[in-house]
């Protein structure tokens, strides 16, 4: 099935570490996205990339890091500079923009917390 | 970032009634989309709108794109237990760079009683 799969589904991490997590998309989307939801807010951008080896930071990309060298993958680094990194990442892909598939698809998240 | 103004923030309802929920922004958006997004699960799309003063269904959601591009709102008839969960409002701006970005409203919490 096509679909955009992050992972892990639940991650920790310790004081001072990076963490990477995962995302994967098999619909031959050239953009993706990710996002930060916090308790009783909306979805906040921190990165995204339009196509392979281009990405800019969203609204919220302080302690954060990715990169883009495949089209299927967008991994984001929670680096040790994020100090409240306790959050709900959801990744997002999009079709092309002169299309029915001009709409951003999530994956089904990873729950961060911190040790 | 910019937000948009969503109401209300929760709603408790019994099965069977209907409800209503809108978004505003003080920007203009050429595109509304309106999201549910079950507890620990991404957002999934229900309703995408694209034209101003639009009216669009998707079995018993109703979503309408304001005329004054401002502004939308989605109704739910009849309401079964499995509405349950967080509708977020999305609107996406002008841009002809070809980067899409999305501003979400802050969601509207559905509880429905059986």
């Amino acid at each position: 099935d096509g679909g955009i799969t992050q992972s892990p589904k639940y991650l920790f991490r310790k004081e001072g570490q990076n963490v990477t997590l995962s995302c994967e998309q098999n619909l031959n989307h050239d953009a993706m996205y990710w996002y930060r939801q916090d308790p009783g807010q909306g979805l906040r951008l921190i990165y995204y990339s339009q196509i392979v080896n281009d990405f800019q930071k969203g609204d919220i990309a302080e302690g954060y890091s990715v990169s883009r060298e495949k089209k299927e993958s967008f991994p984001l680094t929670v680096t040790s500079a994020q100090k409240n990194p306790t959050a709900f990442y959801l990744c997002a892909s999009r079709g092309p923009v002169r299309g029915i598939e001009n709409i951003q698809y999530f994956g089904a998240g990873t729950r961060l917390s911190v040790l | 970032g910019q937000q948009l103004n969503q109401s209300p923030q929760s709603m408790f309802i019994q099965e069977g009634e209907d409800v209503s929920m809108n978004c505003t922004s003080s920007s203009i958006f050429n595109t509304w989309l309106w999201y549910k997004q079950d507890p620990g699960e991404g957002p999934v799309l229900l309703i995408a709108l694209y034209k101003a003063g639009e009216l669009t269904s998707n079995g018993r959601l109703t979503a309408q794109f304001g005329i004054t591009r401002k502004d939308s709102f989605l109704n739910i008839s009849a309401s079964i237990p499995s509405d349950v969960g967080i509708y977020f409002c999305a609107g996406r701006d002008r841009s002809n760079t070809g980067f899409q970005k999305l501003v979400f409203g802050t969601g509207t919490r559905l509880l429905v009683s059986p």
